[in-house]
């Protein structure tokens, strides 16, 4: 069964600093997706990382994968109050249906 | 705007009653899913529909079903309903997996279902 873990689960930072979400998956997948979530809202498609080595940036935000290590990243730099949210990781599970198994999210707690 | 509609918004309702619920995908997206999101469980994949036939089953409880209609959208069916039940419902769409595509899903603003 595939099992995907994120840590930490609650983060709460300074504006300013820097922090990395991690990513750890159980069985081989070359498809790591991160979503982010505010309360009580949908689920908003951060960054598609589509084979080993994949890196993407979007402003302060980074996401990079390792498939030999199963494992993802999600680096904040300069955090600002704007990027409180729930951080989900998600592996594609293909063929099974080609469906996402969603780690337990991140809570993310920028303050002032 | 993900562009996947789903109704009702919030739905509140009482132990042993049924309801459901309803999913528009993207415009020529052909896979509809759906995920549970409870506090205690995170987000459960529930279940999965391609084309109108079911594709994948998750953790779905056999008081829950579904199905995918010729025009392409879904409903969830949740009957006998408990305090457990309550949580927030997901659906999302994607294109038929391809090496070639991301495979990404696309998700709507979700179902709040209450149960009293």
């Amino acid at each position: 069964e595939l099992k995907v873990e994120q840590n930490p689960l609650f983060l709460s930072m300074q504006e300013g600093k820097n922090y990395t979400i991690y990513c750890n998956y159980s069985t081989t997948s070359d498809r790591l997706y991160w979503y982010r979530q505010d309360p009580g809202k949908s689920l908003e498609s951060l960054f598609v990382l589509l084979s080993n080595g994949a890196v993407k940036q979007e402003g302060r935000l980074m996401a990079s994968l390792d498939t030999k290590a199963r494992l993802s990243t999600l680096h904040i730099t300069a955090a600002v109050h704007d990027l409180s949210a729930t951080y989900f990781c998600a592996v594609l599970r293909f063929p099974s249906g080609s469906r996402l198994t969603f780690g337990e999210g991140t809570q993310l707690t920028v303050n002032p | 705007d993900s562009g996947v509609t789903q109704t009702p918004k919030h739905l509140i309702t009482a132990t042993g009653q049924r309801v459901t619920l309803r999913c528009s995908p993207r415009s020529g997206d052909l896979s509809v899913y759906w995920y549970q999101q409870s506090l205690d469980q995170g987000l459960q994949f529930l279940i999965q529909y391609y084309n109108g036939e079911e594709r994948a089953k998750g953790n779905i409880l056999e008081r829950f079903s579904a199905q995918q209609f010729p025009d392409l959208h879904s409903e969830l069916n949740l009957s006998s309903l408990e305090l457990g039940d309550s949580a927030l419902y997901f659906c999302a769409s994607s294109v038929e997996f391809r090496v070639s595509n991301t495979g990404e899903l696309f998700f709507g603003e979700g179902s709040r279902l209450t149960v009293l």
